[in-house]
C-alpha cells in the first residue's frame, strides 16, 4: 500500500532557527513529491516539487531533497520566521495518473 | 500556474440538507479532482472529475453523497447531500498541470 508519514507532527522553534521537515514514503517508484503550505482554515500553497530524476529543488530560503532509495523526502527552512507557522504538507504521486497521496502534515510555530 | 476559486469560502448547514460547491478555474483543464480534509486531518481524495464523462469514486466515497458535476473544461461542482455533523470539513479542488497540482482555498463547512 502507498502510504507517506511524516515526522514530527508538531514543531515549535525560535525564530531564526534553521530546521528540517521529514516525509517519508512507501514504494520508492515515485513520478514526484510535492510540499505545500496550509495555514489555518485556508487551501494549500505549493512550495516545491520534485520530480523522481531530482535530488533537490531550492526556492528562497526553503530547499527540499528527495532520496527515492530510503524512500524520504526533508524540507529544509532557513533562518524561520513568525510567517513561516503553518502546516507542511508532503504528497507524493505514484504514477501519472495526477492523484496525490498526503501525508498528515507537520504543525510548525516558530516563536518570536 | 492555474488560479482556482471556489465558492462559497465557508458554510455553516443544517444536517439533512445539501451544499453545493462551485469550483472555477481560469484555464481549460482537463482533470479536476476534489478533497476533503476532516478537522485535524490531511486530505483524502473524494473523487476525479473528467469533463464529459461521469466522476471516478474513491473508496468510501459515493455518488449519491457526493454528486460531481463537470460540464466544461473550466468548471466543476461538488455536493454534499443529506449532511451529517460528520461531514463537518475543509472540502478543496484541485487541479494539476502535467506535474504540478494547484488547489483552491478550500471550503470550510460546519455542519450543525
Amino acid at each position: 500500500k502507498q502510504e507517506v508519514t511524516q515526522i514530527p507532527a508538531a514543531l515549535s522553534v525560535p525564530e531564526g532557527e534553521n530546521l528540517v521537515l521529514n516525509c517519508s514514503f512507501t514504494d520508492s517508484a515515485i513520478y514526484n513529491l510535492q510540499w505545500f503550505r496550509q495555514d489555518p482554515g485556508k487551501g494549500l500553497t505549493s512550495l516545491l516539487l520534485i520530480q523522481s530524476s531530482q535530488r533537490e529543488q531550492t526556492s528562497g530560503r526553503l530547499n527540499a531533497s528527495l532520496d527515492k532509495s530510503s524512500g524520504r523526502s526533508t524540507l529544509y527552512i532557513a533562518a524561520s520566521q513568525p510567517g513561516d507557522s503553518a502546516t507542511y504538507l508532503c504528497a507524493v504521486k505514484w504514477d501519472s495518473s495526477y492523484k496525490l497521496i498526503f501525508g498528515s502534515g507537520t504543525r510548525l510555530l516558530v516563536r518570536p | 500556474s492555474a488560479v482556482i476559486s471556489q465558492k462559497p469560502s465557508r458554510d455553516i448547514c443544517q444536517r439533512g440538507t445539501s451544499l453545493t460547491i462551485q469550483c472555477q478555474v481560469d484555464s481549460q483543464v482537463t482533470m479536476m479532482f476534489w478533497y476533503r480534509q476532516q478537522p485535524g486531518q490531511s486530505l483524502t481524495l473524494i473523487a476525479t472529475a473528467n469533463q464529459g464523462s461521469e466522476a471516478t469514486y474513491e473508496s468510501g466515497f459515493v455518488i449519491d453523497k457526493f454528486p460531481i458535476s463537470r460540464p466544461n473544461l473550466t468548471f466543476s461542482t461538488l455536493t454534499v447531500s443529506n449532511m451529517s455533523p460528520e461531514d463537518s470539513s475543509i472540502y478543496l479542488c484541485s487541479v494539476a498541470e502535467p506535474r504540478v497540482a494547484f488547489f483552491g482555498q478550500g471550503t470550510r463547512l460546519t455542519v450543525v
